[in-house]
């Protein structure tokens, strides 16, 4: 069974930082890998997907990597603002099946 | 365009009662998912609808939740007999095609008194 970990739980990073959430997981064998943020009573927000083929992708300030081989993930927050305060989930889609496995969420708070 | 949404938006119900959760995914979204997310738990899979193809229904946790998705749109999750454990925030996703990104409602909050 894929096991997904986010690391750290919590963050708290003063504004205007360069931030890294991490992400691992157990079975190599993803056919992509996405990044969500979720706010406090809302649904999800999808930031970023990487392809099992890639090795990263951009958008804006969020840079997220993937190294298939060693089950890990990384999304890049650069310069960080007050409104990036949020839980950010990452979640792998297997080879077998469409449904998402999920981390628990790196929750993230940038002071002012 | 109107993103995926999930109505109640809140819902409280007693031990032992029946409840019904509704989706309308984005229009043109062949595939629909149903998630569940307990306090303090990652977000777990339910079951999974695309096109006219049987669902896949390997996340349902126990017979007591069954879903449907009628003219390959609008979707419902039933939960009989609910439980105290069965609270939590039920999400609904929808894509374009299988596998590809997951656009997220807003959620239902389910609390089983």
């Amino acid at each position: 069974k894929q096991e997904v970990t986010q690391i750290p739980a919590a963050l708290s990073v003063p504004e205007g930082e360069n931030l890294v959430l991490n992400c691992s997981f157990t079975d190599s064998a993803i056919y992509n890998l996405q990044w969500f943020r979720q706010d406090p009573g809302k649904g999800l927000t999808s930031l970023l997907l990487i392809q099992s083929s890639q090795r990263e992708q951009t958008s804006g300030r969020l840079n997220a990597s993937l190294d298939k081989s060693s089950g890990r993930s990384t999304l890049y927050i650069a310069a960080s603002q007050p409104g990036d305060s949020a839980t950010y989930l990452c979640a792998v889609r297997p080879n077998s099946g469409y449904a998402l496995n999920f981390g628990k969420g790196t929750s993230l708070l940038v002071t002012p | 365009g109107a993103g995926v949404s999930q109505s109640p938006s809140n819902k409280v119900t007693e031990k032992g009662k029946d409840v019904e959760l509704r989706c309308d995914p984005i229009s043109g979204h062949t595939a629909l998912y149903w998630y569940r997310q307990s306090l303090g738990q990652g977000l777990e899979f339910l079951i999974y609808f695309q096109g006219n193809s049987a669902p896949d229904k390997s996340g349902l946790p126990s017979d007591r939740f069954s879903a449907e998705r009628t003219g390959g749109s609008v979707s419902t999750l039933t939960i009989q007999r609910t439980q105290q454990e069965d609270s939590a925030v039920y999400l609904c996703a929808s894509s374009l095609v299988s596998g590809e990104t997951q656009y997220f409602g807003p959620g239902t909050r389910l609390l089983v008194l």
